[in-house]
């Protein structure tokens, strides 16, 4: 069954300091990786899309990256700042990219 | 960038009438258009594709006669929660990608419907 998981479910971290959010996966065949940020009540965005051959990719603080060997990929957030404060979420995509299957997301909150 | 519209944003209806969500796509066209539907602090959960021109699929468990999808141009699907009740009380997001881009393309959000239903 195509699975995603996210860890931890909630974090709770400091105004400047930097964090990193875990997704597992069992999508088969897999096309891309995505992450999304979540703000409350508003419509995720678009924060990094990763194929198979990429390892990292970053978009501005955020730097993801993907090991397709073990299925796993982090969301590195650096000096985070009280905006950050969201659900990120992880979500792949199959070979053909018509099904997307979300990962529970985790939820940050970046306290001053 | 691409931009997907949502509306209306908030909208709170009396048990048993219908409400309609739409979905615009306004820089791109869309042959094809994902409605979620999230529970507080919870992901999304797919609920049906939008396919412009032909009948929506819809994901195991979900009512196609309650939640009615139509697909009518490249660039509008709409959501229509028929008889709604309480218990449909809920976020609603649209999702589309341009028909133009790869499988690798961004899938575009629009920011949500709160739905309550009193």
């Amino acid at each position: 069954k195509n699975q995603v998981e996210q860890s931890p479910q909630s974090l709770i971290i400091l105004e400047g300091k930097n964090c990193t959010l875990q997704c597992n996966y069992t999508v088969s065949p897999f096309s891309n990786l995505r992450w999304y940020k979540q703000d409350t009540g508003r419509g995720p965005v678009s924060l990094t899309i990763m194929t198979f051959s990429e390892n990292t990719k970053s978009n501005g603080r955020y730097t993801a990256t993907l090991d397709a060997d073990t299925k796993q990929s982090s969301l590195h957030i650096t000096a985070s700042q009280l905006s950050d404060s969201a659900s990120y979420i992880c979500v792949v995509s199959d070979l053909g990219g018509q099904n997307f299957v979300f990962g529970p997301g985790t939820r940050l909150s970046v306290l001053p | 960038g691409a931009v997907v519209s949502q509306h209306p944003s908030w909208v709170i209806c009396k048990s048993g009438t219908s409400v309609k969500i739409e979905c615009r796509s306004l820089d791109f066209q869309a042959t094809t258009m994902f409605w979620y539907r999230q529970f507080p602090k919870q992901s999304l959960m797919l609920m049906a594709t939008s396919n412009e021109g032909s009948k929506a699929t819809y994901e195991q468990g979900v009512e196609k006669d309650k939640f009615l999808i139509n697909h009518a141009s490249l660039t509008l699907s709409t959501l229509t929660v028929t008889s709604a009740h309480p218990e449909d009380s809920s976020f609603y997001i649209c999702s589309a990608r341009d028909s133009r881009g790869s499988t690798n393309s961004p899938l575009h959000f629009g920011n949500g419907t709160r739905l309550t239903v009193t």
